[in-house]
């Protein structure tokens, strides 16, 4: 069974930076492109950006409003990904969870997701 | 604002169907055959009904059915039951610049 655990969510300042894990198990980590998606509060989900396999380079995507703040890294050796947030501002207070991507699925969608940890950015 | 757009909220009595609506461009929706759609319930994470437009994963229920036309993708809940009642996303392939986009979520409750 495919098991996803956030973690390191918390409260910080604006301008601030905080690192979360997520930690796999029940699948070959080593081989999965992972996804990092957000939902601010009551509100819709948010793709933040995606890291693929070391196998194709683990190359980084990441969404416009993350891009240049937050990086996406793995340590396929503990499965586990993780998302190193800086200069956060307000608007990136979300729950933030960890899905394996759409390119490591045979149906080309989230499979399967953590439970989410949450972020809160204010001053 | 979120990419795609979707009725805030649906509702139905129970055995009645409803149809929700998700309304891209042709950069997402129009262009791919990649709408998947999630149910969210409170407080829990994503779980995936429909992949492909209109494909349902083992295990989810045949009430749950997805169709496209054009830019517009539809889900579809026959047969409305009390567990029923959540969150509903769709989520279209965008392209190599966008990625993945979701729509702002439709609320739906079983009157």
């Amino acid at each position: 069974e495919v098991q996803l655990v956030e973690s390191g969510g918390g409260s910080v300042k604006p301008g601030g930076s905080l690192r979360l894990s997520c930690a796999a198990s029940g699948f070959t980590f080593r081989n999965a492109w992972m996804s990092w998606v957000r939902q601010a509060p009551g509100k819709g989900l948010e793709w933040v950006g995606r890291i693929k396999s070391k196998i194709d380079d683990e190359t980084t995507d990441y969404a416009s409003p993350v891009k240049g703040r937050f990086t996406i890294s793995r340590d396929d050796s503990k499965n586990t990904l993780y998302l190193q947030m800086n200069s956060l501002k307000t608007e990136d207070t979300a729950v933030y969870f960890c899905a394996t991507d759409p390119d490591s699925s045979d149906k080309y969608s989230f499979d399967d997701w953590g439970q989410g940890t949450l972020v809160t950015v204010s001053s | 604002q979120s990419a795609l757009t979707q009725p805030a909220s649906v509702s139905g009595p129970p055995g009645q169907s409803i149809t929700i609506s998700c309304t891209g461009t042709s950069s997402d929706v129009g262009a791919y055959n990649l709408v998947s759609w999630y149910q969210q319930h409170p407080g829990k994470a994503p779980k995936l009904i429909i992949y492909e437009g209109s494909k349902r994963p083992s295990g989810v229920s045949d009430r749950f059915s997805g169709s496209k036309s054009g830019n517009m993708a539809s889900l579809t809940i026959s047969g409305l039951q009390a567990e029923d009642e959540a969150d509903y996303y769709c989520c279209s392939y965008a392209g190599s610049r966008s990625f993945w986009v979701f729509g702002g979520g439709t609320k739906v409750t079983v009157l």
